[in-house]
């Protein structure tokens, strides 16, 4: 079935510091990927839609230029939060449609803010 | 505001019973609804999914009932099994014409837990 690999599973930065999330789809070419965010106990919060070759679409509240997206090719997209502090610690997952399937998700990264 | 409600946030079953998982949605223009299942430090896995011209899907061990009028689905898992032990995520989205934006709303989720 499809495969949607994401990297890094789990990373601890300092405040201030940059993180780059990847997400691979292993078996298809997404066209557009999702990004979600999710706090515990709470619902998976859609962030953005990163669409290949062209600007990420970005869910109401979310900020653009501290959520960088990047989806360079049919296979890749990244997200990098920018400038990150404590309160952007959460878990985030990416997802992508394989073409005639549900959606399919990543593993997820569990992002720490000192 | 909440779009799609599990008012459940757990449930715990015994081996070999019935786990009945609810969901309700309020928006009228979600017209496809999927089953998701989280196990810790994992991502969602696809379960199972409802168009909303059908009134019943069933998959294996698994079956989605949809109620349009009381906006309401549920999730039936027959016989439960340990490793059925995770949170279930219901989503809905607004279209479901194979065009690649795809967007979910999801609810809070609920754990099931299935004693031996």
């Amino acid at each position: 079935g499809a495969v949607v690999s994401q990297h890094p599973s789990w990373v601890i930065c300092k405040s201030g510091t940059s993180v780059k999330i990847e997400c691979r789809s292993l078996d298809f070419q997404a066209t557009t990927m999702f990004w979600y965010r999710q706090f515990p106990k709470q619902s998976l919060m859609l962030m953005a839609t990163s669409n290949e070759g062209s600007k990420a679409t970005y869910e109401q509240g979310v900020e653009k230029d501290k959520f960088l997206i990047n989806h360079a090719s049919l296979t890749l997209s990244t997200l990098t939060v920018t400038s990150a502090h404590p309160e952007d610690s959460s878990f985030y997952i990416c997802s992508a449609r394989a073409p005639g399937a549900a959606l399919h998700f990543g593993n997820g990264t569990r992002l720490t803010v000192t | 505001d909440q779009q799609v409600k599990q008012n459940s946030p757990s449930l715990s079953v015994q081996e070999g019973r019935i786990s009945i998982l609810n969901c309700d949605y309020t928006n009228s223009m979600f017209d496809y609804f999927l089953w998701y299942k989280k196990y810790p430090a994992e991502g969602p896995t696809f379960l199972i999914s409802i168009s909303s011209i059908k009134d019943k899907n069933e998959d294996g061990r698994f079956t989605v009932f949809l109620n349009k009028s009381a906006k309401h689905l549920s999730l039936h898992i027959v016989p439960s099994q340990p490793g059925d032990s995770a949170v279930y995520f219901c989503a809905a989205s607004g279209s479901n014409s194979g065009g690649s934006n795809y967007k979910l709303t999801f609810g809070k989720g609920t754990l099931l837990t299935v004693n031996p």
